[in-house]
């Protein structure tokens, strides 16, 4: 099966500008995640939906951040405006229905963002 | 609150030698407990995971996993390193009576096997 496609794969902006960033989970999967992953740290749970439901954003900084998942399908996470300390690589993951929690995420590769 | 510690930042083994992952846990109901392995620009990978049952889990690339309730332990474990295990592991705690379902990530150690 295809895996968790993410584009672009590096952006680099200057701070105060505007970036977003693309998901296509696996065919199927209903649940669709968004980390962010800085250097030297584990991944940390931006967003997480179910189908086009949020599930969890309790860490998202939603003055800034923002994510849809529109026909639960793929999805889009924007940060506007950026700051120095979003630099981060930003990962989606995705896995089957939410059965009690237990199957295992699959993950793209993820998107190196560079805020200067 | 959920927590995941991986004591060590960077672990060392010879080619050949047993090798030893350390994970600790803390959560206040049942934890599902994974382990995912990162190789440079790519994203995680699952390895194994414990959801119940028997506390020795066995995963892929020849990896297992004990899961020790009372020490509240989950160590990834082989038996012969290779050179290609040489990446950064991370695992991860689901606290399954939350309902949020939700994984916390250690900190991640990176295992450097030496030929």
């Amino acid at each position: 099966e295809a895996g968790v496609a993410q584009s672009p794969r590096y952006k680099i902006i200057e701070k105060r500008q505007s970036v977003a960033f693309w998901c296509n989970p696996i065919s199927g999967h209903a649940t669709l995640y968004w980390y962010q992953q800085i250097l030297g740290q584990g991944p940390k749970l931006l967003i997480q939906f179910q189908n086009n439901g949020v599930v969890d954003d309790s860490q998202l900084p939603k003055d800034r951040f923002s994510a849809e998942r529109l026909k639960g399908v793929d999805s889009t996470l924007k940060i506007q405006p950026a700051k120095l300390e979003d630099s981060a690589v930003y990962l989606c993951a995705s896995s089957r229905p939410m059965d009690g929690g237990y199957n295992e995420q699959f993950f793209g590769p993820g998107t190196r963002l560079t805020v200067l | 609150a959920q927590s995941v510690a991986q004591p060590e930042d960077q672990v060392n083994v010879a080619e050949g030698n047993p090798l030893t992952v350390k994970c600790t846990y803390s959560v206040s109901g049942n934890p599902y407990l994974f382990w995912y392995v990162q190789y440079p620009n790519r994203g995680l990978q699952f390895l194994l995971k414990y959801i119940t049952g028997d506390n020795l889990v066995k995963g892929s690339y020849g990896f297992e996993a004990e899961f020790n309730k009372s020490q509240t332990s989950f160590h990834l474990k082989k038996p012969s390193a290779l050179v290609s295990d040489s990446a950064l592991y991370f695992c991860a705690v689901r606290d399954q009576d939350s309902g949020t379902y939700k994984y916390i990530f250690g900190t991640g150690t990176r295992l450097k096997v030496l030929a």
